[in-house]
């Protein structure tokens, strides 16, 4: 099993909709919880941090479960520039080793 | 504030040649990290250097894979000899030092994207 494992979609998502992804994690001790988005052939950037009581950030909402081990992304009223891949990050400990999910690919189409 | 930089951007090598990826992270940031993407699944972490120590290098393939930073500045990543397995694209990484129990965000470059034939 993987240790982060996201759905690779792509999501094919009209402009102006909600869209959602999951992310689930293995190691029940992770501490800290990412969303990167990576453009096609450019390198991730950090889109937000995600604490445990959930956090907004504009249109980008990220919540954490602890108890089911998922965090997710919420994209609200989708803009073409939202295109891109998103990926789940995971820090399982202390050494900050970012482990990376495979990435969900976003397609907003208008 | 200049960013991560990587070079070369792009680099093309035969199989059993040899490869070196230089990395410049932001001045002033201690820790900097090496990652690889393989066409078609996540990224790895390779090693972590706090200065020019190797603080992690769990995630080092084999020994033909070497990473230095002497200086604490820019670090490099040697592949001798390469093998088809390893193209992929090479991401460094930098951060601002930790204090304890802390995290502060790593800042990407924008990799090399490195083929063998």
């Amino acid at each position: 099993r993987k240790e982060v494992e996201q759905d690779p979609g792509p999501f094919n998502v009209p402009e102006g909709a909600t869209v959602a992804f999951n992310c689930t994690y293995s190691n029940s001790a992770s501490q800290s919880f990412f969303w990167y988005r990576q453009d096609c052939r450019k390198e991730p950037k950090l889109l937000m941090s995600v604490y445990s009581s959930g956090n907004e950030d504009g249109r980008f909402t990220a919540q954490l479960n602890r108890a089911s081990q998922y965090i997710s992304l919420l994209i609200r009223d989708s803009k073409l520039s939202d295109s891109a891949t998103y990926l789940c990050v995971v820090i399982p400990n202390s050494n900050y080793q970012l482990i990376w999910g495979a990435g969900t690919k976003l397609i907003i189409k208008p | 504030e200049a960013g991560v930089t990587q070079f070369p951007s792009h680099s093309v090598i035969e199989k059993g040649q040899t490869v070196t990826l230089r990395c410049d992270p932001i001045s002033g940031h201690d820790n900097l990290y090496w990652y690889r993407r393989v066409m078609g699944k996540e990224i790895k972490f390779l090693l972590h250097f706090v200065k020019e120590s190797k603080q992690d290098e769990s995630g080092m393939p084999n020994n033909r894979f070497l990473a230095e930073r002497t200086g604490g500045t820019y670090s490099t990543l040697k592949v001798q000899p390469a093998e088809l397995e390893d193209s992929g694209v090479y991401f460094c990484a930098s951060s601002r030092p930790t204090l304890a129990g802390g995290y502060n965000e790593q800042f990407f470059g924008p990799g090399t994207r490195l083929t063998v034939l």
